[in-house]
């Protein structure tokens, strides 16, 4: 089944304490992407990607980094969170040929709050 | 920093009725989407259109993008109570480059039975 699986889906944690949000597609996309979702704002970009070695600043990066060391995951970092990073957090890959009617599959959410 | 503007953001109407949503930028995107949300879940693809101008059909669902691709539309024909649901516009900037999307603050539809 082609999906977008993402971990863990809960997460909970203090201030400082480094942690990784794995993101895995299985569809041999190309362009992958993180984003944040918060009540009032809608989905903002943090990082995306569009090949393997090859990743950029979304909108809002700040406090995050990724990594594409392969093509079917995108992990996202964050190296010292802070409460204001607590969110819902959407992976999402799309695109075998590139183009901009590509169809965007996201993966179920992974929701984050930092005491 | 690109953006974009949706209305309303709240829409609570009685089934059989129509609606229309909006999504407004000062952007031309390459491409823009459509999504639905449903709570707990990602979002879900309803439509992408591309050329300005174009309109595209999904069952009770109309899409338009505007011509000069800035802005679009969403109609939805005698809403039923399974239309309920957050509804998210993307605007896509691709260039050889650069590949980003932004989305709209969503507009949450509830259809009351």
């Amino acid at each position: 089944e082609a999906q977008v699986t993402q971990n863990p889906r809960y997460l909970i944690t203090v201030t400082g304490k480094k942690l990784t949000v794995t993101c895995s597609q299985n569809m041999n996309h190309e362009y992958m992407s993180w984003y944040r979702q918060d009540p009032g704002l809608g989905l903002r970009q943090i990082y995306y990607s569009m090949n393997v070695e090859v990743t950029d600043k979304g909108d809002v990066p700040e406090g995050y980094k990724v990594s594409r060391k392969e093509k079917r995951n995108f992990p996202l970092i964050l190296e010292s969170p802070s409460p204001n990073q607590t969110s819902l957090y959407f992976c999402a890959s799309s695109g075998v040929a590139g183009g901009p009617s590509d169809t965007q599959y996201f993966g179920p959410g992974t929701r984050l709050t930092v005491l | 920093t690109q953006l974009l503007e949706q209305s309303p953001q709240f829409l609570s109407i009685q089934e059989g009725e129509n609606l229309t949503v909006y999504c407004n930028s000062s952007s031309v995107f390459s491409s823009l989407q459509w999504y639905r949300q449903e709570p707990g879940e990602g979002p879900v693809l309803l439509v992408t259109v591309v050329t300005g101008g174009e309109v595209k059909k999904l069952k009770r669902l109309t899409f338009q993008f505007g011509d000069a691709r800035k802005d679009s539309s969403l109609h939805i024909t005698a809403a039923q109570p399974g239309d309920t649901g957050l509804y998210l516009c993307a605007g896509r900037f691709m260039k050889t480059s650069y590949d980003k999307v932004i989305f709209g603050p969503g507009t949450s539809l509830s259809v009351i039975p």
